[in-house]
């Protein structure tokens, strides 16, 4: 139990475009879902905490334009990173928190490898 | 605010010999600590969890921490260490009060196994 899948695994984009993560939780719903950014050989840095039908919440220094995060229900998130720049190309990783569980269980998505070209 | 130390970003250690991988955390309230495991490519997954309970806590694949108040520390160890479980090793943390649920990572420890 508490899958999150997160799709694609992997995505190469040219500069400028934009492109779109998904991450769903397969077998609970969702209250809250957390966006992380991950560089190489580095922790997890937290970039916004999304909760189902309200804007996310973004950290200290993450761009809201450029890191457009939607959480239309309570099963799915998206991340759309908007004129990427290869700067943006980064290992991106999904988590979310059961609406059932308690508020400190997070289940983490296989993550998203972002190239931008 | 909230931190963790993690002591070594990398630790070498033979098959079969002990494994510890140090966490030391800074927090205002009473924590959560959490360690996770990631393979290469992957995310992360929960080895284990300390909310208040016992303070001696056993995770999946042989490994435990033990939460000393005291020393503010969290380390996390395995009797004996296989080849599979060469991987990034995090550990992270929680504020157990009000709505604060966001986890505050250190930034890693590589365990190597060398046969």
């Amino acid at each position: 139990g508490a899958v999150v899948s997160q799709h694609p695994s992997w995505v190469i984009c040219k500069s400028g475009t934009s492109v779109k993560i998904e991450c769903r939780s397969l077998d609970f719903q969702a209250t809250t879902m957390f966006w992380y950014r991950q560089f190489p050989k580095q922790s997890l840095m937290l970039m916004a905490t999304s909760n189902e039908g309200s804007k996310a919440t973004y950290e200290q220094g993450v761009e809201k334009d450029k890191f457009l995060i939607n959480h239309a229900s309570l099963t799915l998130s998206t991340l759309t990173v908007t004129s990427a720049h290869p700067e943006d190309s980064s290992f991106y990783i999904c988590s979310a928190s059961p609406v059932a569980g308690v508020v400190y269980e997070q289940y983490f998505g296989p993550g998203t490898r972002l190239t931008v070209t | 605010a909230q931190s963790v130390t993690q002591l070594g970003s990398h630790v070498s250690v033979s098959e079969g010999a002990l494994v510890l991988l140090r966490c030391n955390y800074s927090s205002s309230v009473p924590p959560y600590l959490f360690w996770y495991v990631q393979y290469p490519n992957q995310g992360l997954q929960l080895l284990l969890k300390y909310t208040s309970a016992a303070t001696l806590v056993k995770g999946i694949n042989g490994f435990e921490a033990e939460f000393k108040k005291s020393e503010t520390s969290f380390h996390l160890t395995k009797p004996s260490a296989h080849m599979s479980d060469a991987a990034e090793y995090f550990c992270a943390v929680k504020n157990s009060g009000g709505s604060n649920y966001k986890l505050t990572f250190g930034k890693g420890t590589l365990l190597t196994v060398n046969p």
